[in-house]
């Protein structure tokens, strides 16, 4: 069973970098048809697509963070990243790393299927 | 590129039905059979209950059920219970290759 786990600095100053590492376990990031996401959640609001990286490495952004967010990956640690550049306070959120998996054989399909728990993440100096 | 309108709260006794609608536009609902909806409990992660605008995955209870009309969606929890008090989003891939959300809708149990 495909399991996700967030990681990094749960505070971060205004206009500096937001870095945060999701390690997946339980199966490969670079095969089958899925695509590893980013999603926030601002307290008492609503989720935001921020972005995903697809297990050939092919990446999709929000058009709204595109300009500061960047996903990567580094598939000899099962693990895809991301970095969300020149953050304000409208940046503070719990982030999640979330599976999409894509058609083709599975179970589900076209969906977001599998969570990380989430990591709050507050921009403040 | 705007969040999906849902309304901020819906209400029902338990035992009756109540539906959740999801407006979009022709760049995301209106155009792709792509919209799932998801439930979350505070403090947890969401948990998707309809994905592909209709299916529901196992092990989610046949009282969900969900439909698409034009730039609208909808989910139908029937036989309300105590245990549907959650926030439901619903998600509609868009043109562009992304994704947008609802803005949730808090369900409550009366």
């Amino acid at each position: 069973q495909v399991q996700l786990q967030e990681s990094g600095p749960g505070l971060v100053k205004p206009s500096e970098t937001l870095s945060l590492t999701c390690t997946v376990s339980g199966g490969s990031i670079s095969s089958g048809s899925y695509f590893w996401s980013w999603i926030r959640q601002p307290a008492g609001k609503g989720l935001e697509f921020i972005g995903r990286i697809y297990s050939s490495g092919t990446t999709n952004y929000n058009p709204s963070l595109k300009s500061r967010a960047t996903i990567s990956r580094d598939t000899s640690k099962n693990q895809f990243s991301l970095n969300l550049s020149s953050v304000s306070a409208a940046d503070t959120a719990v982030y999640y790393c979330v599976r999409y998996v894509g058609s083709g054989g599975h179970v589900l399909s076209d969906v977001f299927d599998v969570w990380g728990r989430g990591t709050t993440v507050t921009v403040s100096s | 590129q705007s969040a999906l309108t849902q309304p901020a709260s819906v209400s029902g006794s338990p035992g009756q039905s109540i539906t959740i609608s999801c407006t979009g536009t022709s760049n995301d609902v209106g155009s792709y059979r792509l919209v799932s909806w998801y439930q979350q409990y505070p403090g947890k992660a969401p948990k998707v209950i309809i994905y592909e605008v209709t299916k529901r995955p196992s092990g989610i209870s046949d009282r969900i059920s969900a439909s698409k009309s034009g730039n609208t969606a909808s989910l139908t929890i029937s036989g309300l219970q105590a245990e549907d008090e959650a926030d439901y989003y619903c998600c509609s891939f868009a043109r562009g290759d992304t994704f947008v959300f609802g803005g949730g809708t808090t369900v409550t149990v009366l």
